[in-house]
């Protein structure tokens, strides 16, 4: 299957920090990728969804200005936390469907697990 | 509104056990549905992929069927082992094709040696 690989695997940060965390696509050209959020516990909930070369599509209640998301190339997307509260301690999973189509089977980065102090 | 049910929220099982995974979902015109293991602390990994004109898929012990009429889907796991244990989401693309996953919050299977 297709790899998505993501980075930091884990961060600790002060509160007001803005952290960036990296998703790859090392093995395919990810046209669009998603991000998503996941409390302990709880599942998965989409937060946007970025397009190589466009402006990222945010879920309703995700603060744009907080998330910052840029996918300038086709095998890399970011997401940056900015001034990072405890509230946003949470595990980020990005994917990315393989083929051309959204609805392709996707493929999910290992996570980055962001602990704010 | 999008919601996907899993039951159980948690099972335990000696090993050697055949065992049932459900999944219900409320949107009647899903685009197709996906099965992933999550492991403590980590991504992803898909397991299986139904499409809305599918009924089941197979790999290995791992069955899963798709009845879009009752909106429901099974992940049948077969003669289950200690290397099992993980948790199980179930996902659905809704007919809106926007690649948008909606989640279940997953069974998490214990299998016991």
């Amino acid at each position: 299957g297709a790899v998505v690989s993501q980075h930091p695997s884990r961060v600790i940060c002060k509160s007001g920090t803005s952290v960036k965390i990296e998703c790859r696509s090392l093995d395919f050209q990810a046209t669009t990728m998603f991000w998503y959020r996941q409390f302990p516990k709880q599942s998965l909930m989409l937060m946007a969804t970025s397009n190589e070369g466009s402006k990222a599509t945010y879920e309703q209640g995700v603060e744009k200005d907080k998330f910052l998301i840029n996918h300038a190339s086709l095998t890399l997307s970011t997401l940056t936390v900015t001034s990072a509260h405890p509230e946003d301690s949470s595990f980020y999973i990005c994917s990315s469907p393989s083929g051309r189509v959204s609805t392709d089977t996707q493929y999910f980065g290992p996570g980055t697990r962001l602990t704010v102090l | 509104k999008q919601e996907v049910t899993q039951i159980p929220a948690a099972l335990s099982v000696p090993e050697g056990e055949n065992l049932v995974l459900n999944c219900s979902f409320t949107d009647s015109a899903i685009y197709n549905l996906q099965w992933f293991r999550q492991d403590p602390g980590k991504g992803l990994t898909s397991l299986l992929l139904i499409q809305s004109s599918q009924r089941e898929q197979t790999s290995g012990r791992l069955n899963a069927s798709l009845d879009k009429s009752s909106g429901r889907s099974t992940l049948y796991i077969a003669a289950s082992q200690p290397g099992d244990s993980a948790t199980y989401l179930c996902a659905y693309h809704g007919s809106s094709n926007t690649g948008k996953l909606i989640f279940g919050q997953g069974t998490t299977l214990q299998v016991k040696p």
